[in-house]
C-alpha cells in the first residue's frame, strides 16, 4: 500500500492557525478512527499529539486539534509558537495489520 | 516511567546481518503491541513490524518480509528485531515505539538507532 498523502509544506506567522491535511483511501482513514499525527522535531524521536483522529495525549496543548471528513485527515495547530516548527507525519491502521504513515510536512513558523 | 531504548546499531555491508534490542521498562510488554518504525536518512516515517501483547503474533510490511524477524525475549522485558539478507535501501533509524492499545497509535518511542547498509 502506498503512503498517505501530505503537502510537503506549511507555513504561518506565530498566533495564526495551520491546517495539514492527510489524504488516504476508503482502506486505511476512511474505514478506521485509527488516525493519528505525529511531531517531529530535527535529531527527535516523533512525539504523538493526536490518537483516535481528534483526542490529544496528557499534556499536548489544546492548541493542536485532528478530525476526519470520509478517506481526509487534518491536523489544525492554531495561535501558533515558535516551538511548533517541526515535521508533523499522520498514521492511519489500514487493516490486516498494517500501518501507514504520511510523507510528513514541514511546518514552519515565518 | 515509560522508557524504551534501542540498541544494536551500526554499518553492516549489503547482504549481512544485524540485532536490535529495544530494551522496556516501566510498563508490561504483556499489555501492549510494540512496533520498528524506520526512518531513511531525510525521509520520512516507514512502519516496519508488529509484535501483539501475547508475544507470538506477528506481522511485518512487505518491505522486510522474510528477511526480518520480530521477537520477544523470555524474560519479557526486550525486543529484538532479527534483520537479514540486508539491502542498501534497510539503512535508517530504527525506533522501537509502544501502541497505546490494539491498532492506535504509538504513544511511547525510544531514542533510535542508527542502521547503515554500505559496502
Amino acid at each position: 500500500q502506498s503512503a498517505l498523502t501530505q503537502p510537503p509544506s506549511a507555513s504561518g506567522s506565530p498566533g495564526q492557525s495551520v491546517t495539514i491535511s492527510c489524504t488516504g483511501t476508503s482502506s486505511d482513514i476512511g474505514s478506521y478512527n485509527y488516525v493519528s499525527w505525529y511531531q517531529q522535531h530535527p535529531g527527535k524521536a516523533p512525539k504523538l499529539i493526536i490518537y483516535e483522529v481528534s483526542k490529544r495525549p496528557s499534556g499536548v496543548p489544546d492548541r493542536f486539534s485532528g478530525s476526519k471528513s470520509g478517506n481526509t485527515a487534518s491536523l489544525t495547530v492554531s495561535g501558533l509558537q515558535a516551538e511548533d516548527e517541526a515535521e508533523y507525519y499522520c498514521h492511519s491502521y489500514a487493516g490486516n495489520n498494517n500501518w501507514l504513515f504520511g510523507g510528513g510536512t514541514k511546518l514552519t513558523v515565518l | 516511567q515509560v522508557q524504551l531504548v534501542e540498541s544494536g546499531g551500526g554499518v553492516v555491508q549489503p547482504g549481512r546481518s544485524l540485532r536490535l534490542s529495544c530494551a522496556a521498562s516501566g510498563f508490561s510488554l504483556n499489555n501492549y503491541g510494540m512496533h520498528w518504525v524506520r526512518q531513511a536518512p531525510g525521509k520520512g516515517l516507514e512502519w516496519v513490524a508488529v509484535i501483539w501483547s501475547d508475544g507470538k503474533t506477528k506481522f511485518y510490511a512487505d518491505s522486510v518480509k522474510g528477511r526480518f524477524t520480530f521477537s520477544r525475549d523470555s524474560s519479557r522485558t526486550t525486543l529484538s528485531l532479527q534483520m537479514n539478507s540486508l539491502r542498501v535501501d534497510d539503512t535508517a533509524v530504527y525506533y522501537c515505539a509502544r501502541e497505546r492499545g490494539p491498532f492506535d497509535g504509538f504513544d511511547f518511542w525510544g531514542q533510535g538507532a542508527m542502521v547503515t547498509v554500505s559496502s
